[in-house]
């Protein structure tokens, strides 16, 4: 079984600073997709970014982009030019292509904007 | 808005009652997926539908149950219910389930279980 670990429980970010967050998981795949989804205080789970794992080049999505490490097996989420609106927990996520496509989340790590 | 609808947003019911979450998917999505979201065990799956046919089953209890509708829309029975149960309850749906679809997901079920 695939297992995701977030190992930030918390971190903090100035306004319009830069802040990366870490994200590893453990399979025995060689094809699979990984995604980073933000949960906001009013509890909606909305997707981020997604990458997949045969693809080396790593995505990006406006202040958002991805370090992928495949080999190490870590899956980091930058967030540039930090807004009071990405205070919220991040959840990164393992979809297997083998068992149905169920999503396996990490813990989460709760980041907190400051003016 | 995520095109994904659940009902109902809150749910507060005792030990032992049976309830109804109930989801419709975003308009073309032929595949729907329920997860728990609870302090303790985070975010789980439970399982996943494609057009009508059950197509994974994760960490469900089997005092909870889930069909998918001819019109798509589907919905997850929970039993005997105890307090352990109260949790976030999260529909999501995507295009087909093939592999790599990003999941779309509602705005949740908050039970409660008193």
């Amino acid at each position: 079984a695939q297992t995701v670990t977030q190992s930030q429980p918390e971190m903090s970010v100035q306004e319009a600073e830069t802040v990366t967050l870490s994200c590893t998981y453990d399979t025995s795949e060689s094809n699979y997709y990984l995604f980073w989804y933000k949960q906001p205080p009013s509890r909606q789970m909305i997707l981020v970014i997604r990458q997949e794992a045969y693809k080396q080049q790593n995505a990006t999505e406006n202040r958002f982009s991805v370090n992928f490490q495949k080999a190490a097996k870590s899956f980091s989420l930058k967030i540039s030019d930090s807004q009071l609106g990405d205070t919220a927990m991040y959840f990164c996520a393992f979809m297997s292509t083998n068992a149905g496509n169920m999503l396996t989340f990490g813990g989460g790590t709760r980041l907190m904007v400051k003016p | 808005d995520s095109g994904v609808t659940q009902t109902p947003k809150h749910l507060i019911t005792a030990t032992g009652q049976r309830v109804t979450l109930r989801c419709s998917p975003r308009s073309g999505d032929l595949s729907v997926y329920w997860y728990q979201q609870s302090l303790d065990q985070g975010l789980q799956f439970l399982i996943q539908y494609y057009n009508g046919e059950e197509r994974a089953k994760g960490n469900i209890l089997e005092r909870f149950s889930a069909q998918q509708f001819p019109d798509l829309h589907s919905e997850l029975n929970l039993s005997s219910l105890e307090l352990g149960d109260s949790a976030l309850y999260f529909c999501a749906s995507s295009v087909d389930g093939i592999g790599g679809q990003p999941q779309h997901f509602g705005d949740g079920t908050r039970l409660s279980i008193l």
